[in-house]
């Protein structure tokens, strides 16, 4: 079966240090893979997307992600966190074909300590 | 100049009542989405019109009923609210039903509850 797995649905990480989002997928094919953000009380926004042009995608506000298609994993990185990257962060995936559904993953919570 | 707003932002209501949501895009998308957000942020797609055709309709109760009277609004419906229905509903847009290697836009979302 097709699914999006977060692992990890919170990560506590200091000002300063890096951020490591977890996002692993299960298909039969390679999927389209996007990351969002949800800013408390706001709606989602991208951060960036995969669509098989480069493996290393590079998004907004520093962050980037690179798909692994042997670990079938997409996962989000920044190499130093800010105070403003406090968020609820979440991986999505198409799964290609008439799926025409953007399934989520369940979210993984970024608090980051001053 | 906001691409995908909706109205009302919140919205509080007493069990058994009848409410509506509305959402509009001025993106020229021709696929619209609402999504529930449930109280531990979990994300579940519902309905999914595509130029005003439905073309996913998940296991919800028939208590919701989604109508799109053009490609730029879609609307949610809900008779007969319960406790369980507090959560907070996104409309979301993308280009086109297909094209997977586009984004959705998501609107600020509704936060209904139910009292």
């Amino acid at each position: 079966a097709q699914s999006v797995t977060q692992l990890g649905s919170h990560v506590s990480v200091s000002e300063g240090a890096l951020v490591l989002l977890r996002c692993n997928y299960s298909s039969s094919v390679p999927p389209y893979l996007f990351w969002y953000v949800q800013y408390p009380n706001q709606g989602l926004q991208l951060l960036l997307k995969y669509t098989s042009a480069a493996t290393l995608v590079k998004g907004i506000n520093g962050f980037e992600a690179e798909f692994k298609k042997s670990e079938t994993s997409f996962h989000l990185t920044k190499p130093s966190a800010h105070m403003s990257d406090a968020a609820e962060y979440f991986c999505a995936v198409y799964f290609g074909g008439s799926n025409y559904k953007l399934t989520f993953g369940k979210g993984t919570l970024l608090t980051v300590n001053p | 100049d906001t691409a995908v707003s909706q109205t009302p932002k919140y919205l509080v209501t007493q069990m058994g009542n009848d409410k509506s949501i509305k959402c509009e895009q001025n993106l020229g998308h021709d696929t619209m989405y609402w999504y529930k957000q449930d109280s531990k942020k979990f994300l579940k797609i519902m309905f999914s019109y595509n130029n005003k055709e439905l073309i996913i309709n998940e296991t919800v109760p028939n208590r919701f009923s989604p109508k799109s009277p053009d490609k730029a609004h879609l609307n949610l419906h809900i008779n007969s609210l319960e406790l369980g229905d507090s959560a907070v509903y996104f409309c979301a847009s993308t280009v086109g039903a297909g094209r997977t290697d586009t984004e959705a836009f998501f609107g600020q979302g509704t936060r209904l509850t139910v009292v």
